[in-house]
Protein backbone atom coordinates (compact mmCIF):
# COMPACT_ATOMS: atom_id res chain seq x y z
CA UNK A 1 0.00 0.00 0.00
CA UNK A 2 1.09 3.36 -0.09
CA UNK A 3 2.63 5.38 2.72
CA UNK A 4 5.36 7.65 3.33
CA UNK A 5 6.90 7.60 6.87
CA UNK A 6 10.11 9.42 8.65
CA UNK A 7 13.33 7.91 9.73
CA UNK A 8 13.47 10.22 13.41
CA UNK A 9 10.45 11.69 15.33
CA UNK A 10 11.87 14.14 16.84
CA UNK A 11 15.69 15.92 16.02
CA UNK A 12 17.04 18.86 18.10
CA UNK A 13 19.95 21.13 16.96
CA UNK A 14 21.74 23.81 18.19
CA UNK A 15 21.21 27.21 15.93
CA UNK A 16 23.43 27.85 13.15
CA UNK A 17 23.73 23.99 12.47
CA UNK A 18 22.53 22.48 9.52
CA UNK A 19 19.42 20.26 9.53
CA UNK A 20 18.64 17.25 7.75
CA UNK A 21 15.01 15.55 7.47
CA UNK A 22 14.68 12.19 6.31
CA UNK A 23 11.96 10.34 4.98
CA UNK A 24 11.33 7.45 3.17
CA UNK A 25 8.47 6.64 1.00
CA UNK A 26 7.34 3.16 -0.18
CA UNK A 27 5.51 3.56 -3.93
CA UNK A 28 8.10 3.68 -6.44
CA UNK A 29 5.74 5.23 -8.79
CA UNK A 30 5.22 8.27 -7.13
CA UNK A 31 6.24 11.28 -9.77
CA UNK A 32 5.75 14.12 -7.02
CA UNK A 33 6.99 15.01 -3.70
CA UNK A 34 7.01 18.03 -0.95
CA UNK A 35 7.67 18.86 2.40
CA UNK A 36 5.87 21.28 4.43
CA UNK A 37 6.53 22.86 7.58
CA UNK A 38 3.83 23.15 10.58
CA UNK A 39 4.09 25.14 13.42
CA UNK A 40 2.13 24.97 16.08
CA UNK A 41 -1.80 25.72 15.77
CA UNK A 42 -1.41 26.48 11.83
CA UNK A 43 -1.77 24.34 9.18
CA UNK A 44 1.46 22.99 6.85
CA UNK A 45 3.27 25.59 5.07
CA UNK A 46 4.66 24.66 1.98
CA UNK A 47 8.31 24.35 1.68
CA UNK A 48 10.03 22.84 -1.53
CA UNK A 49 8.80 19.93 -3.49
CA UNK A 50 10.64 18.02 -6.46
CA UNK A 51 9.58 15.67 -8.95
CA UNK A 52 10.76 12.27 -9.92
CA UNK A 53 12.63 13.11 -12.90
CA UNK A 54 14.96 15.40 -10.51
CA UNK A 55 17.83 14.37 -7.61
CA UNK A 56 17.99 17.39 -6.10
CA UNK A 57 16.30 21.05 -5.99
CA UNK A 58 17.53 24.13 -3.99
CA UNK A 59 15.14 26.97 -2.50
CA UNK A 60 16.45 29.24 0.38
CA UNK A 61 18.32 27.81 2.87
CA UNK A 62 16.42 24.66 2.07
CA UNK A 63 17.44 21.94 -0.22
CA UNK A 64 15.20 18.86 -0.92
CA UNK A 65 17.20 15.51 -2.36
CA UNK A 66 15.45 12.49 -3.78
CA UNK A 67 16.83 8.98 -4.11
CA UNK A 68 14.70 7.12 -6.29
CA UNK A 69 17.16 4.01 -5.94
CA UNK A 70 16.35 3.56 -2.09
CA UNK A 71 12.93 5.43 -2.20
CA UNK A 72 14.56 8.35 0.31
CA UNK A 73 13.37 11.83 0.61
CA UNK A 74 15.57 14.07 2.71
CA UNK A 75 15.34 18.04 3.70
CA UNK A 76 18.47 19.97 4.54
CA UNK A 77 17.97 23.34 6.13
CA UNK A 78 21.07 25.53 6.51
CA UNK A 79 22.02 27.75 8.87
CA UNK A 80 18.97 26.58 11.27
CA UNK A 81 17.63 29.39 13.28
CA UNK A 82 14.78 28.92 15.94
CA UNK A 83 12.21 30.20 13.59
CA UNK A 84 12.43 26.72 11.93
CA UNK A 85 11.73 24.91 14.71
CA UNK A 86 8.24 23.09 13.74
CA UNK A 87 6.48 19.59 12.54
CA UNK A 88 7.96 18.77 8.97
CA UNK A 89 6.16 16.32 7.24
CA UNK A 90 7.15 15.06 3.72
CA UNK A 91 4.27 13.90 1.47
CA UNK A 92 3.48 12.20 -1.74
CA UNK A 93 1.31 12.45 -4.50
CA UNK A 94 -0.94 9.29 -4.56
CA UNK A 95 -1.89 6.51 -7.17
CA UNK A 96 -4.66 7.94 -7.99
CA UNK A 97 -3.02 11.63 -8.83
CA UNK A 98 -5.81 13.64 -6.87
CA UNK A 99 -4.90 13.68 -3.38
CA UNK A 100 -1.33 13.95 -1.19
CA UNK A 101 -0.61 11.24 1.60
CA UNK A 102 1.05 12.37 4.40
CA UNK A 103 4.05 10.90 6.33
CA UNK A 104 4.37 11.15 10.56
CA UNK A 105 6.17 13.89 11.25
CA UNK A 106 9.52 15.20 12.15
CA UNK A 107 9.59 17.48 14.92
CA UNK A 108 12.52 20.31 14.79
CA UNK A 109 13.67 21.83 17.74
CA UNK A 110 16.28 24.37 17.50
CA UNK A 111 18.03 25.36 20.64
CA UNK A 112 20.29 28.78 20.46
CA UNK B 1 -0.20 37.54 -0.02
CA UNK B 2 -3.34 35.12 -0.98
CA UNK B 3 -4.27 32.48 1.22
CA UNK B 4 -7.16 29.90 2.27
CA UNK B 5 -9.52 31.17 5.38
CA UNK B 6 -11.19 28.45 7.53
CA UNK B 7 -14.40 29.87 9.85
CA UNK B 8 -14.61 29.00 12.94
CA UNK B 9 -11.92 28.30 14.30
CA UNK B 10 -13.02 26.41 16.61
CA UNK B 11 -16.40 24.29 16.90
CA UNK B 12 -17.76 22.50 19.67
CA UNK B 13 -20.50 20.16 19.43
CA UNK B 14 -22.16 17.31 21.03
CA UNK B 15 -21.94 13.78 19.80
CA UNK B 16 -24.72 13.27 17.14
CA UNK B 17 -24.68 16.93 15.88
CA UNK B 18 -24.47 17.80 12.26
CA UNK B 19 -21.64 20.41 12.29
CA UNK B 20 -20.71 22.12 8.80
CA UNK B 21 -17.31 23.76 8.27
CA UNK B 22 -16.20 26.72 5.82
CA UNK B 23 -13.61 27.40 3.92
CA UNK B 24 -12.61 30.05 1.25
CA UNK B 25 -10.10 28.41 -1.37
CA UNK B 26 -7.79 31.00 -2.96
CA UNK B 27 -9.44 32.77 -5.83
CA UNK B 28 -8.18 31.40 -8.98
CA UNK B 29 -7.21 27.50 -7.41
CA UNK B 30 -9.46 25.21 -8.97
CA UNK B 31 -8.83 22.22 -6.98
CA UNK B 32 -10.38 21.67 -3.49
CA UNK B 33 -9.44 19.14 -0.29
CA UNK B 34 -9.77 18.67 3.35
CA UNK B 35 -7.80 16.80 5.27
CA UNK B 36 -7.83 16.20 9.45
CA UNK B 37 -5.38 16.03 12.11
CA UNK B 38 -6.02 14.35 15.38
CA UNK B 39 -3.62 15.62 18.51
CA UNK B 40 0.03 14.61 17.64
CA UNK B 41 -0.91 12.79 14.54
CA UNK B 42 -0.13 13.15 10.74
CA UNK B 43 -2.49 15.26 8.35
CA UNK B 44 -5.06 12.29 7.11
CA UNK B 45 -6.73 13.52 3.69
CA UNK B 46 -10.29 13.06 3.49
CA UNK B 47 -11.36 14.05 -0.01
CA UNK B 48 -10.32 16.18 -2.92
CA UNK B 49 -12.76 18.10 -5.60
CA UNK B 50 -12.36 19.35 -8.77
CA UNK B 51 -14.78 20.75 -11.43
CA UNK B 52 -18.06 20.50 -8.86
CA UNK B 53 -17.37 17.19 -7.78
CA UNK B 54 -15.82 14.61 -5.41
CA UNK B 55 -12.22 13.51 -7.61
CA UNK B 56 -10.97 11.17 -4.77
CA UNK B 57 -12.14 10.27 -1.18
CA UNK B 58 -10.56 8.20 1.69
CA UNK B 59 -12.02 5.33 4.07
CA UNK B 60 -12.74 8.07 6.41
CA UNK B 61 -14.78 10.05 4.56
CA UNK B 62 -17.43 7.79 5.02
CA UNK B 63 -21.42 8.82 4.49
CA UNK B 64 -21.78 10.90 7.17
CA UNK B 65 -19.49 13.37 5.25
CA UNK B 66 -20.25 15.28 2.45
CA UNK B 67 -18.72 17.97 0.71
CA UNK B 68 -20.24 21.46 -1.11
CA UNK B 69 -19.45 24.91 -3.31
CA UNK B 70 -22.11 26.31 -2.84
CA UNK B 71 -21.28 29.36 -4.71
CA UNK B 72 -17.82 30.28 -6.47
CA UNK B 73 -16.08 31.08 -3.28
CA UNK B 74 -17.15 28.70 -0.42
CA UNK B 75 -16.43 25.04 -0.13
CA UNK B 76 -17.80 23.50 2.71
CA UNK B 77 -17.46 20.10 4.89
CA UNK B 78 -20.31 18.87 6.51
CA UNK B 79 -20.27 15.81 8.84
CA UNK B 80 -24.20 14.68 9.86
CA UNK B 81 -24.04 12.93 12.83
CA UNK B 82 -20.39 13.69 14.88
CA UNK B 83 -18.77 10.86 16.44
CA UNK B 84 -16.11 11.46 19.47
CA UNK B 85 -13.40 10.25 17.46
CA UNK B 86 -14.33 13.46 14.58
CA UNK B 87 -12.25 15.18 16.94
CA UNK B 88 -9.68 16.73 15.16
CA UNK B 89 -8.37 19.92 13.21
CA UNK B 90 -9.86 20.33 9.87
CA UNK B 91 -7.71 21.98 7.19
CA UNK B 92 -8.73 22.69 3.98
CA UNK B 93 -6.17 23.60 0.81
CA UNK B 94 -6.74 24.23 -2.75
CA UNK B 95 -4.36 24.04 -5.41
CA UNK B 96 -4.42 25.63 -8.76
CA UNK B 97 -3.81 24.03 -12.26
CA UNK B 98 -2.27 20.85 -11.60
CA UNK B 99 -4.28 18.65 -9.07
CA UNK B 100 -2.71 17.73 -5.85
CA UNK B 101 0.46 19.50 -5.90
CA UNK B 102 1.53 22.72 -3.71
CA UNK B 103 -1.36 22.61 -1.76
CA UNK B 104 -2.21 25.64 0.54
CA UNK B 105 -3.70 24.70 3.45
CA UNK B 106 -5.48 27.61 5.91
CA UNK B 107 -5.43 27.35 9.68
CA UNK B 108 -7.89 24.75 10.54
CA UNK B 109 -10.98 24.29 12.22
CA UNK B 110 -10.76 22.79 15.70
CA UNK B 111 -13.34 20.20 16.18
CA UNK B 112 -14.28 19.14 19.37
CA UNK B 113 -17.26 16.64 19.94
CA UNK B 114 -18.60 16.12 23.63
Amino acid sequence: GESVGLHLPTLSVQEGDNSIINCAYSNSASDYFIWYKQESGKGPQFIIDIRSNMDKRQGQRVTVLLNKTVKHLSLQIAATQPGDSAVYFCAEKDQAGTALIFGKGTTLSVSS
Amino acid sequence: EPEVTQTPSHQVTQMGQEVILRCVPISNHLYFYWYRQILGQKVEFLVSFYNNEISEKSEIFDDQFSVERPDGSNFTLKIRSTKLEDSAMYFCASSEGTGSEKLFFGSGTQLSVL
